[in-house]
């Protein structure tokens, strides 16, 4: 069964940083894309960023750009998103998806509340 | 970066009524659109790619068309389970973007 599965969302006060992984399982990860997105209610969904199988590409919304650097370990099936300089608008649930090639399989989210 | 509109953003329906939902972009993605379905408390869920190619498992009352700006998506006889929040998206290169959602709601 495929699956994704994200952790490491909390409190965090703006201008911290915190860092989000993303577990997978049940498809051969070494060779398949991966996403970050988030969802607000006052923006709804925003595509944050991809990374390529083989970490040769990774792309990346300009809201995150410069702030969130998306990494993975194949050994591990899993990728990170490593958020620095948090703002409170930043205060979303973060979801991690298979390429599919697009958003095929996503997982059940994690919140990150970004306030003082 | 193409932005994505849709249309309604709600929409009030009953069980068995056909419904369309409209997702314009500011410039041709050719047919690299998808659909997703969202429940409060979910996920989202990926029900259609290329703008019309239904996913595994998707009941075939959900269907997809348009190419270029313009795309719809149509349930051709709602169901309760149908009730829920709907959201098209480009990938016509990156950054990928949404629309807003349509809610569609029990009349």
């Amino acid at each position: 069964q495929v699956q994704v599965m994200e952790s490491g969302g909390g409190v965090v006060q703006p201008g911290g940083s915190l860092r989000l992984s993303c577990a997978a399982s049940g498809f051969t990860f070494s060779r398949i894309g991966m996403h970050w997105v988030r969802q607000t209610p006052g923006k709804g969904l925003e595509w944050l960023s991809f990374i390529e199988s083989d970490e040769n590409k990774r792309y990346y919304a300009d809201s995150v750009k410069g702030r969130f650097t998306i990494s993975r370990d194949n050994t591990r099936n899993t990728i990170y998103v490593q958020m620095d300089s948090l703002r409170p608008e930043d205060t979303a649930i973060y979801y991690c998806a298979k390429d599919d090639p697009v958003l095929g399989v996503w997982g059940q989210g994690t919140l990150v509340t970004v306030s003082s | 970066d193409i932005q994505m509109t849709q249309s309604p953003s709600t929409l009030s329906a009953s069980v068995g009524d056909r419904v369309t939902i409209t997702c314009r972009a500011s410039q041709t993605i050719v047919k690299w659109l998808a659909w997703y379905q969202q429940k409060p408390g979910e996920a989202p869920k990926l029900l259609m790619d290329e703008a019309s190619r239904l996913k595994s498992g998707v009941p075939s009352r959900f269907s997809g068309r348009g190419s270029g700006t313009e795309f719809t998506l149509t349930i051709s006889s709602l169901q309760p389970d149908d009730f829920a929040t709907y959201y098209c998206q480009h990938y016509y290169g990156f950054p990928w973007t949404f629309g807003r959602g349509t809610k569609v709601e029990i009349k």
